[in-house]
């Protein structure tokens, strides 16, 4: 059992590159999540799933797009990078179910966009 | 979700018990108080949770006041491993559910 894996661990873009970070995770979890967390700060989210085939916005969502294809995978591209992109991206799951059930994070990508 | 509000960071002695004090004061009736932790580098990782009682598992206790605008995570004796930055998030049981992370509390676990 993995749990959360992400792909790749580390990048390096030049700006107008594109690029999609993979998410996977094997636990049956319904829903999957991205954030991105700047220096110093905590994560905000950019996109969430709810289930295979759906996707919604976050937080801060201008730039990315998302993929659910698969109940497993929950893929987050970038079209057209900028620097203002350069992060940590860490990807979620959890169950779905009534409170009390929790989020697993991936060890997170690493990216940075020149 | 409610606000959660965190002292920016604290010491703590190896071998002693660390003290995380979290205030929600305008946390609702159906919103559960979350714990999560980032060791340098790492993804967040989830350390426990409760709604109105007090909880323990391996890692730590949540103590929750009777009122629930406080809480506090207890690491019952504390090692290097556990220099963190500890979040404490209020979560209710509907929609999206994603966590919102503040600037949480940075622990320093002292040799």
């Amino acid at each position: 059992n993995a749990g959360v894996t992400q792909t790749p661990k580390f990048r390096v873009l030049k700006t107008g590159q594109s690029m999609t970070l993979l998410c996977a995770q094997d636990m049956n979890h319904e829903y999957m999540y991205w954030y991105r967390q700047d220096p110093g700060m905590g994560l905000r989210l950019i996109h969430y799933s709810v289930g295979e085939g759906t996707t919604a916005k976050g937080e801060v969502p201008d730039g990315y797009n998302v993929s659910r294809l698969k109940k497993q995978n929950f893929l987050l591209g970038l079209e057209s990078a900028a620097p203002s992109q350069t992060s940590v991206y860490f990807c979620a799951s959890r169950k779905r179910a009534g409170g009390g059930d929790t989020q697993y994070f991936g060890p997170g990508t690493r990216l940075t966009v020149l | 979700d409610a606000k959660t509000t965190q002292p920016p960071s604290m010491d703590c002695a190896e071998g002693r018990a660390a003290n995380l004090p979290c205030n929600h004061s305008t946390i609702s009736g159906n919103e559960y108080v979350y714990w999560y932790r980032q060791i340098h580098s790492q993804g967040p990782q989830y350390i426990i949770h409760g709604l109105k009682n007090n909880e323990t598992n391996e890692m730590a206790s949540l103590i929750i006041t009777e009122d629930r605008k406080s809480s506090t995570l207890i690491l019952p004796h504390a090692t290097l491993r556990d220099t963190a930055v500890y979040y404490c998030i209020v979560i209710g049981v509907t929609g999206r559910r994603a966590l919102t992370f503040g600037s949480g509390t940075r622990l320093q676990v002292q040799p």
